[in-house]
């Protein structure tokens, strides 16, 4: 399967306790996203990555969160400190590198869903 | 403010009647438009996009969409419902760079038999 994979699916933790999750993008493209989807909603944008340097990160990404991809492959998303307003699904997708004349489609992976108790 | 807008929360159809899912943009410029389809506990998987040239758009899965910029709208049809397509729909712009890509809140589509 080449597709957009994150490990892991689902995971439970309490309230103040850190979390990581991991996302490994399609081989060939050197963009990143992460978003985050509450129930009801569609995904917010969070931060995005070309290569390893992070680019743009948005206002929902809070100190308590913290985004690598340390060598322009997988992802890891960490979350310290977790809230119980942080219970969502997190999405991760890829890219290949955009520009008004490519294909601009972002393929995303099943995400993780994140409770926290 | 900018802003995708669906105004259809829930939207129930009989199998094998047509669908309709609509779509609206708040923005100056055109964007880079896009519908995708997520089924529960999958990810989410594009049916079409508009860039520019032919307003009416195929994609996947028998979908198309037409946008109107008179309207700024970007609404997904399709001829004939199957109960596979139950699943909730998610439209989409991109304002620049695929770096921006702001989503509505959905529209959750339910199958009748």
């Amino acid at each position: 399967d080449t597709g957009v994979s994150q490990d892991p699916r689902h995971k439970i933790t309490k309230r103040g306790q850190n979390v990581t999750f991991r996302c490994d993008p399609i081989s060939e493209h050197n963009r990143l996203y992460w978003y985050r989807q509450t129930l009801g909603q569609g995904p917010e944008f969070l931060t995005y990555f070309q290569n390893e340097a992070q680019l743009e990160k948005s206002r929902l990404l809070s100190d308590r969160f913290s985004a690598e991809r340390p060598k322009g492959s997988f992802s890891t998303l960490e979350i310290q400190r977790t809230e119980q307003g942080d219970s969502a699904m997190y999405l991760c997708a890829s890219s290949p590198k955009g520009g008004r004349a490519l294909s601009n489609e972002q393929f995303f992976g099943p995400g993780t869903r994140l409770t926290v108790l | 403010a900018q802003s995708v807008t669906q105004p259809d929360i829930h939207i129930t159809v009989s199998e094998g009647a047509s669908l309709e899912l609509r779509c609206n943009y708040s923005y100056g410029a055109t964007p880079y438009l896009f519908w995708y389809v997520q089924s529960p506990g999958q990810g989410l998987q594009l049916l079409l996009k508009y860039f520019s040239g032919d307003t009416l758009v195929q994609g996947i899965k028998g979908f198309e969409a037409e946008f109107k910029r008179s309207q700024s709208s970007f609404n997904l049809r399709k001829p004939s419902v199957h109960w596979s397509d139950a699943a909730e729909y998610f439209c989409a712009v991109d304002l620049y760079n695929n770096n921006d890509m702001r989503f509505g809140a959905g529209t959750r589509l339910t199958v009748k038999p």
